[in-house]
């Protein structure tokens, strides 16, 4: 089945400094990854996705993630922090299991908060 | 702005009342998503439409249904409403309806709740 863990309920990190939210996955086939962002109150907002090719994934406001295969791992990161980085982060991936959805399927959420 | 559009954006209504949410894909999407986020469930996929026909299912009760219509438009129905059924529910839409690199991408979502 396929599966996304988010091992961090929440993380802190200062404004300025480099970011990290973690994501592991579980799939049959080929990975097609995913990171949302949720401001307050807001909908989902996709951010990067990772389909093949080069490992590292440029997305908006400077996101990346680095996808690693042998870990199965799909961390977002960010080089400087802003405090208006503060939200809720989800990975995702879509379902190319025996039913082949092609529906996204989340982690349970990372909150990242960045302090001034 | 994703081009998913959902109404209403927010309601309130009282236990066994009947309400139904609306969302328009993005132009050229073919596959609609419902999705029911609540704070101890985090995002739970309900139901997935693909040109008209049903796609697949996931934890909807049995009190909910949903339908996608000609113009591919989709509507939840959210029946003999609990107190329980207060979330934020979003509607979502991509071109196809399997696995691909395709982008999903959401409406800002209808938040109901039920008093």
């Amino acid at each position: 089945a396929q599966s996304v863990a988010q091992p961090e309920d929440q993380v802190n990190v200062a404004e300025g400094n480099p970011l990290t939210v973690k994501c592991t996955y579980s799939v049959s086939g080929n990975p097609y990854l995913f990171w949302y962002v949720q401001y307050p109150n807001r909908g989902l907002q996709f951010l990067l996705k990772y389909i093949t090719g080069d490992n590292l994934v440029k997305g908006s406001y400077g996101f990346e993630a680095e996808f690693n295969k042998s870990q199965t791992s799909f961390h977002l990161k960010k080089p400087s922090a802003l405090v208006s980085d503060s939200a809720l982060y989800f990975c995702a991936v879509r379902d190319g299991g025996s039913s082949n959805t092609g529906k996204l399927i989340f982690g349970q959420g990372t909150t990242l908060q960045v302090k001034p | 702005d994703s081009g998913v559009t959902q109404t209403p954006k927010h309601l309130i209504t009282a236990t066994g009342q009947r309400v139904t949410l609306r969302c328009s894909p993005r132009s050229g999407d073919l596959s609609v998503y419902w999705y029911q986020q609540s704070l101890d469930q985090g995002l739970q996929f309900l139901i997935q439409y693909y040109n008209g026909e049903e796609r697949a299912k996931g934890n909807i009760l049995e009190r909910f249904s949903a339908q996608q219509f000609p113009d591919l438009h989709s509507e939840l129905n959210l029946s003999s409403l609990e107190l329980g059924d207060s979330a934020l529910y979003f509607c979502a839409s991509s071109v196809v309806g399997r696995a691909s690199g395709n982008t999903i991408y959401f409406g800002e979502g209808s938040w109901l709740t039920v008093v």
